[in-house]
């Protein structure tokens, strides 16, 4: 089954802490995708990487780093998690940038950051 | 920039009830558009698209027409269900810094009771 994996689903945790949330796709896509969401906001754009050793800044990069070493994975880390982000982040994947090419999502991590 | 705006909700309507979900955009190219829908506890599905102007992107009774003169991708179901509860977002694909870049609405929440 073609899909977008995201682990942990949900976490809790401090301040400080080092985190990473791992994202994995299995369809061979090219393109990569962090998102966060936030109510009244949409989703906005944290990382995104358009090939394996090719990743660049969304629109809120602050505070996270990902790498892109092989083609189906694309992890989130936060170095010293604050408070403001405590979100929902989505990970996606699209065959490539092309702008007719949906993008097909994980279900999800919820994180807490106390 | 370019950018979404979609019709606060909830909305809240009646099984069988008609909907309408407004979205308008702002884009200085031609983007292609979407609407995802977002069930709870689980990530975006993509609904329907239209790529060009003109084109009705249609799925699950969903329509979606693509009117560049007033800018606008307003989601229509002639009969909803309530499993049709969920948040939708309307989306545009634009080519921005290189890629294809995907910016949200912040999501129109459908509650639908029987």
């Amino acid at each position: 089954e073609a899909q977008v994996t995201q682990n942990p689903r949900y976490l809790i945790t401090v301040t400080g802490k080092k985190l990473t949330v791992t994202c994995s796709q299995n369809m061979n896509h090219e393109y990569m995708s962090w998102y966060r969401q936030d109510p009244g906001l949409g989703l906005r754009q944290i990382y995104y990487s358009m090939n394996v050793e090719v990743t660049d800044k969304g629109d809120v990069p602050e505070g996270y780093k990902v790498s892109r070493k092989e083609k189906r994975n694309f992890p989130l880390i936060l170095e010293s998690p604050s408070p403001n982000q405590t979100s929902l982040y989505f990970c996606a994947s699209s065959l490539s940038t092309v702008g007719s090419q949906p993008q097909h999502f994980g279900d999800g991590t919820r994180l807490s950051i106390l | 920039g370019d950018s979404v705006t979609q019709m606060e909700g909830p909305v809240t309507l009646s099984e069988e009830a008609f909907l309408t979900i407004n979205c308008t955009y702002t884009a200085t190219g031609y983007p292609s558009l979407f609407w995802y829908v977002q069930y709870p506890g689980e990530g975006l599905q993509l609904l329907l698209k239209a790529t060009k102007a003109d084109d009705k992107g249609s799925n699950k009774g969903f329509e979606a027409t693509y009117r560049k003169e007033t800018t606008s991708f307003h989601l229509e179901k002639g009969s909803v269900q309530v499993s049709d509860s969920a948040v939708y977002f309307c989306a545009l694909s634009m080519f921005s810094g290189g890629y294809n870049k995907l910016i949200f609405g912040a999501g129109t929440r459908l509650a639908v009771h029987p």
